[in-house]
């Protein structure tokens, strides 16, 4: 079974929509995190938990929002989706590392999302 | 303002030899950085990293390279394996863990 699953894993929508992608895992990470990659940009940082009560806007957050049910659980929510929100969506997760400023971050599969 | 930066969308190589995939980076304040691969329809998957107090890491066939004055790394995959074609993301993050992603290059091995 994979460590960490995002569902669901296609998604089409219209515009205005209401849409909530969730994410879980099972490695016993504190941290969480979710990314949109869009071609030519890689992989940018929309929200981050480093524990349950803990959540950071990342570098592109509006017109997101998330929650931290749990710590094995981190759903990301579009209010009112719009069409440049089309995008492949991605939770990561990691635990902290003595020494090192970054830990290594373990990544779901992707959720495939378009709005129309 | 993008500031990781691949260069190079794709390369191509030949089983057996040298890949070198590169990367650039703006913020003097990263001190760590980081390589992930990307299967189609997969999520990254870590591969190797290096910290700012290194110059190289090495893993396997894979060794990463750190040029800080020149604020660069690099990937060399040698040999190069058919299997190693894939999506290369370089990444780098500072004191607070907010990792940023290049675009990617894509490498493809032909046997």
């Amino acid at each position: 079974d994979a460590d960490v699953t995002q569902t669901p894993r296609n998604r089409i929508t219209k515009t205005g929509k209401r849409i909530m992608l969730e994410c879980s895992q099972t490695k016993g990470h504190d941290r969480m995190y979710w990314y949109r990659q869009d071609p030519g940009l890689g992989l940018r940082l929309i929200y981050y938990s480093f524990d349950v009560k803990d959540i950071n806007k990342g570098e592109i957050s509006d017109g997101y929002s998330v929650s931290r049910q749990a710590q094995a659980k981190f759903s990301l929510s579009l209010e009112s989706a719009i069409p440049n929100q089309t995008a492949l969506y991605f939770c990561a997760t990691s635990a902290w590392a003595s020494g090192q400023s970054t830990d290594t971050q373990y990544f779901g599969p992707g959720t495939r999302l378009t709005v129309l | 303002d993008q500031q990781v930066k691949q260069n190079s969308p794709s390369l191509s190589v030949q089983e057996g030899r040298i890949s070198i995939l590169n990367c650039d980076y703006t913020n003097s304040m990263f001190d760590y950085f980081l390589w992930y691969k990307k299967y189609p329809a997969e999520g990254p998957t870590f591969l190797i990293s290096i910290s700012s107090i290194k110059d190289k890491n090495e893993d396997g066939r894979f060794t990463v390279f750190l040029n800080k004055s020149a604020k660069h790394l690099s990937l060399h995959i040698v040999p190069s394996q058919p299997g190693d074609s894939a999506v290369y993301f370089c990444a780098a993050s500072g004191y607070n863990n907010d990792m940023r992603f290049g675009a990617g290059t894509r490498l493809t091995v032909k046997p």
